[in-house]
C-alpha cells in the first residue's frame, strides 16, 4: 500500500516566522511529488511540484526533496495569515496514475 | 478559460436517493479523476479515466459508476445513496502527474 504520512497539526507560527511542512513516502520508486494548499471549505491548488533532489524555491516557498530519505518537505518563509490553510503532500505512484495523498497538515499564522 | 466545473456545489438526498455529479473541463487534458474527501482520511480516488472512453476503478469505487461521455466530461452516479456516501467530491483533470481540481460537491445522504 504506497502511503505519505504528515503530521495533522495543527502547525501554528507567528506571522513573519518560517513554517515547516513535512512529509514521508513509501515508495521509494515515485519520481514527482507535489504540495498543494486547501483553504477550508475550499478545493485543493497547486502550490509546488518538484521533481529531482535539493530545494526548488518558488517566491516565499522552498520545496525539499531528499529521495534517499523518502522525504519532502515545504518552507514557507514570512508567513502571512494568509497562509493558514490545510497543506497537501502527494506523489504520483498510483497504479492509475493518480497522486497519492496524505492526509495534510494544518497551518495556523498568527497575526 | 474556468478550468474544472463542478455541479452541483451542494446535494441533499434522501438514503435510496439516486443522483449524477457532472464535472466538465475546458483544459483539453486527456486524464480525470473522481475523488472523496473525508475528515481525518484525506483525498480518495473513487474513479479515474485515463483517456475518452475509458475508465477504471480507484481506491473506493462501490456504490459508484462513471461514464465519460467524451474529452470534456466525466460523470459519477450515485444508483442508491447511502449515509456513509456523505463527503465533498472533487473532480480533477490532468495533462501531466499534475492534477488540477474543482471547485468541489458537498453531498448529505439523510
Amino acid at each position: 500500500q504506497k502511503e505519505v504520512e504528515q503530521n495533522s497539526g495543527p502547525l501554528s507560527v507567528p506571522e513573519g516566522a518560517i513554517a515547516s511542512l513535512n512529509c514521508t513516502y513509501s515508495d521509494r520508486g515515485s519520481q514527482s511529488f507535489f504540495w498543494y494548499r486547501q483553504y477550508s471549505g475550499k478545493s485543493p491548488e497547486l502550490i509546488m511540484f518538484i521533481y529531482s533532489n535539493g530545494d526548488k524555491e518558488d517566491g516565499r516557498f522552498t520545496a525539499q526533496l531528499n529521495k534517499a530519505s523518502q522525504y519532502v518537505s515545504l518552507l514557507i518563509r514570512d508567513s502571512q495569515p494568509s497562509d493558514s490553510a490545510t497543506y497537501l503532500c502527494a506523489f504520483y505512484g498510483g497504479s492509475q496514475g493518480n497522486l497519492i495523498f496524505g492526509k495534510g497538515t494544518k497551518l495556523s499564522v498568527k497575526p | 478559460n474556468a478550468g474544472v466545473t463542478q455541479t452541483p456545489k451542494f446535494q441533499v438526498l434522501k438514503t435510496g436517493q439516486s443522483m449524477t455529479l457532472q464535472c466538465a473541463q475546458d483544459m483539453n487534458h486527456n486524464s480525470m479523476y473522481w475523488y472523496r474527501q473525508d475528515p481525518g482520511m484525506g483525498l480518495r480516488l473513487i474513479y479515474y479515466s485515463a483517456s475518452e472512453g475509458t475508465t477504471d476503478k480507484g481506491e473506493v469505487p462501490n456504490g459508484y459508476n462513471v461514464s465519460r461521455l467524451n474529452k470534456r466530461e466525466f460523470s459519477l452516479r450515485l444508483e442508491s445513496a447511502a449515509p456513509s456516501q456523505t463527503s465533498v467530491y472533487f473532480c480533477a483533470s490532468s495533462e501531466d502527474p499534475t492534477q488540477y481540481f474543482g471547485p468541489g460537491t458537498r453531498l448529505t445522504v439523510t
